[in-house]
């Protein structure tokens, strides 16, 4: 059971940014970080965002985050076909003392 | 080089217990700041976070899983376990390990494997 939300699908044409929303609570997004995956189809979820806006080494710089309160989002920048994929966020809920993942959100290029 | 990869069977029956081992490379389960967590993703579904263990022998599990979930650790042998008691149908899924980076300040799973499908089916 998921307990952050996030839209179920986002959309847009190659060369568009694109925002995924994720949103929580005091318990988790408003007391600690976010990080955000991307799950290409048919392969295991990839690091893509941690501690709300770095990027690990070779994500481009397309991939942007941000947290404000107890929401964060996920942008990208200059869609490519290659960023069609699942995107998770995830946080640490200080209540379930355990890590928490957002429902997903499909992305489309159009 | 960090890898991970899981092992274990694709196929148990319902009320069997389920043992899952991730066994890693590159990096030891006893430097400071290390963990290997377990997350689940059932078909078409989104993932689920089961169970965390540090460097330090710390444990967390899912509230909802604790009474069927023990992780443990076998340091010499890169090795982490996962135990699942009780299993049934709706536990069908792919299970991932990762490897766990955690600081004062944030934490994160960097590096995960390529999972493996478990189906729960008598």
């Amino acid at each position: 059971q998921s307990v952050l939300t996030q839209p179920p699908s986002a959309s847009g044409t190659p060369g568009q940014r694109v925002t995924i929303s994720c949103s929580g609570s005091s318990s988790n997004i408003g007391g600690n970080t976010v990080n955000w995956y991307q799950q290409l189809p048919g392969t295991a979820p990839k690091l893509l965002i941690y501690n709300n806006n770095q990027r690990p080494s070779g994500v481009p710089d397309r991939f942007s985050g941000s947290k404000s309160g107890t929401s964060a989002s996920l942008a990208i920048s200059g869609l490519q076909s290659e960023n069609e994929a699942d995107y998770y966020c995830a946080s640490w809920d200080d209540s379930l003392n355990g890590y928490v993942f957002g429902t997903g959100t499909k992305v489309t290029v159009l | 080089q960090i890898t991970l990869k899981e092992s274990g069977p694709t196929l148990v029956k319902p009320t069997q217990t389920l043992t899952l081992t991730c066994t890693f490379s590159g990096f030891s389960l006893s430097t400071s700041g290390v963990g290997v967590v377990w997350i689940r993703q059932p078909p078409g579904k989104a993932l689920e976070w089961l169970a965390l263990i540090y460097w330090d022998d710390d444990k967390r599990y899912s509230l909802s899983l604790k009474t069927r979930l023990t992780i443990t650790k076998d340091t010499s042998k890169n090795q982490v376990v996962l135990t699942m008691t009780n299993m049934d149908p709706v536990d069908t899924a792919t299970y991932y390990c990762a490897h766990e980076v955690t600081t004062d300040y944030y934490s994160y799973m960097d590096v995960w494997g390529k999972g493996t499908t478990v189906t729960v089916s008598s």
